[in-house]
């Protein structure tokens, strides 16, 4: 079946510093990957979105690239902000799974001023 | 535009008892998704509905059933609560008759706690 795995957390970094959340997945087909976002106390938010191979999602200056021959689709962004803080999902769906949401078990991000 | 709203935010419950959570979907959405989210972990997959029936389904047993109405809204009903059902509760929506059938907006939750 399909699975997410995502980077051991949780990650502290200064504010400015560069990120980097690690993303590797196992599916059959051609799945499409996700990035999603979840405050304290809040439901999830989708960050970014990649359906195909070298797709590249981006937003609010983060960024994730599809990479099909590493089965990888790593965070990143070059200058964080205290407000970033949050926990950072990894996901998938299609595939064999199609409608339903593969979830990597997240990565709690804090940024410290 | 409402997004996907959720009810109630939070719920106490005793074991063995049922609990039906709701949810209505983000206007233009005919699809609703249920998730289990325990604590530190990410969401699990419980089922999905379109034009009123079960779509598909994740590994929770029969305890959990579900159910949707003609205005896409839709209930999650969990019977005889063990401790273990204790999480967050997300409701996701999307819309399966356009382009974005893979992106699916999330509620904010319901929080519920077995004691």
């Amino acid at each position: 079946g399909n699975s997410v795995t995502q980077m051991e957390g949780p990650v502290t970094l200064s504010e400015e510093a560069f990120l980097t959340i690690n993303c590797t997945y196992t599916a059959t087909g051609y799945p499409s990957l996700f990035w999603y976002v979840q405050y304290p106390g809040e439901g999830l938010q989708l960050l970014l979105k990649a359906t195909k191979a070298d797709d590249k999602g981006s937003n609010k200056g983060f960024e994730a690239t599809y990479r099909k021959e590493t089965t990888s689709f790593h965070l990143e962004k070059g200058s964080v902000q205290v407000s970033d803080s949050a926990v950072y999902f990894c996901a998938l769906a299609g595939g064999t799974s199609y409608g339903k949401l593969t979830f990597g078990q997240g990565t709690i991000l804090t940024v410290h001023p | 535009d409402a997004g996907v709203t959720q009810s109630p935010t939070h719920l106490i419950k005793t074991r063995g008892q049922q609990v039906t959570l709701r949810c209505s979907p983000k206007s233009g959405h005919d699809t609703v998704s249920w998730y289990q989210q325990a604590l530190g972990q990410g969401p699990q997959f419980i089922f999905q509905y379109y034009e009123e029936e079960e779509r598909q389904r994740g590994n929770f047993p029969d305890r959990f059933s579900g159910h949707q109405y003609p205005n896409y809204s839709s209930e999650l009903n969990v019977n005889a609560l063990l401790l273990g059902d204790s999480a967050l509760y997300l409701c996701a929506s999307s819309d399966l008759s356009g382009q974005g059938i893979n992106e699916q907006f999330f509620g904010p939750g319901t929080r519920l706690t077995v004691l």
